[in-house]
């Protein structure tokens, strides 16, 4: 076990809708990132978190936006729902904003877009 | 656009067999390199964080090299073991701080 939660485990949506992620990171981690997984496909970064500011962002368009909480955790939104959004998406925390340091995996939520 | 490729895509090993695969990864920008093993239905679990060219890594029967001067990781499996059954991935750290997946080697061990 990680430590690091996401709710919720399923969740199906319909296209044009939005949709919130959840994640509770491991006690004393201030570094949250998110990641998208299509099938087929390894983990496409979404952006990161550092002390409840945007840390970094990979090619994902405006309508996925983050906070992180003062307690870490952190939530994912996305506006819009489009069918092709529809992916296993995974949080991952670390204790430093460089992480270089281990990353911890939650589950995953994975969302279905109709 | 940065790319990290890593082969084989897959493969099956007898129990016993060593095996490794590569991960390859742009040798411009580089922060860091993670190995992770996947276990169906679980969490990534994080392998090695490696940072320095010429680095080895080991932890138990898994062990891994990095060469950022040609951009390649090897990760070894000693020995491997039906427990060892798992997708393998590889992340490439930016120095801005982008991480870049590969699609992972799926590895499973026959008893």
């Amino acid at each position: 076990e990680t430590g690091v939660t996401q709710s919720p485990t399923h969740l199906i949506k319909t296209r044009g809708q939005q949709v919130t992620l959840r994640c509770s990171s491991q006690s004393g981690h201030n570094t949250v990132s998110w990641y998208q997984q299509a099938l087929g496909q390894g983990p496409q970064f979404i952006f990161q978190y550092y002390r409840e500011e945007e840390n970094g962002r990979g090619n994902f368009p405006p309508r996925f936006s983050g906070l992180q909480f003062p307690n870490y955790s952190s939530e994912l939104n996305v506006n819009a729902l489009e069918l092709d959004d529809s992916a296993l998406y995974l949080c991952a925390s670390s204790s430093l904003a460089t992480s270089t340091d281990t990353q911890y995996f939650g589950p995953g939520t994975r969302l279905t877009v109709l | 656009i940065l790319n990290v490729e890593q082969s084989p895509q897959s493969l099956h090993v007898q129990e016993g067999d060593s095996t490794n695969f590569t991960c390859s990864f742009p040798s411009s920008n580089f922060y860091a390199l993670h190995w992770y093993r996947w276990e169906t239905a679980k969490s990534p679990e994080a392998l090695f964080v490696m940072t320095l060219n010429g680095d080895e890594k080991k932890k138990g029967r898994i062990s891994a090299t990095l060469n950022t001067k040609e951009g390649y990781s090897y990760l070894y499996i000693k020995g491997s073991q039906p427990e060892d059954s798992a997708t393998y991935l590889c992340a490439f750290l930016t120095g801005t701080y982008k991480y870049i997946f590969g699609t992972g080697t799926r590895l499973k061990v026959l008893a």
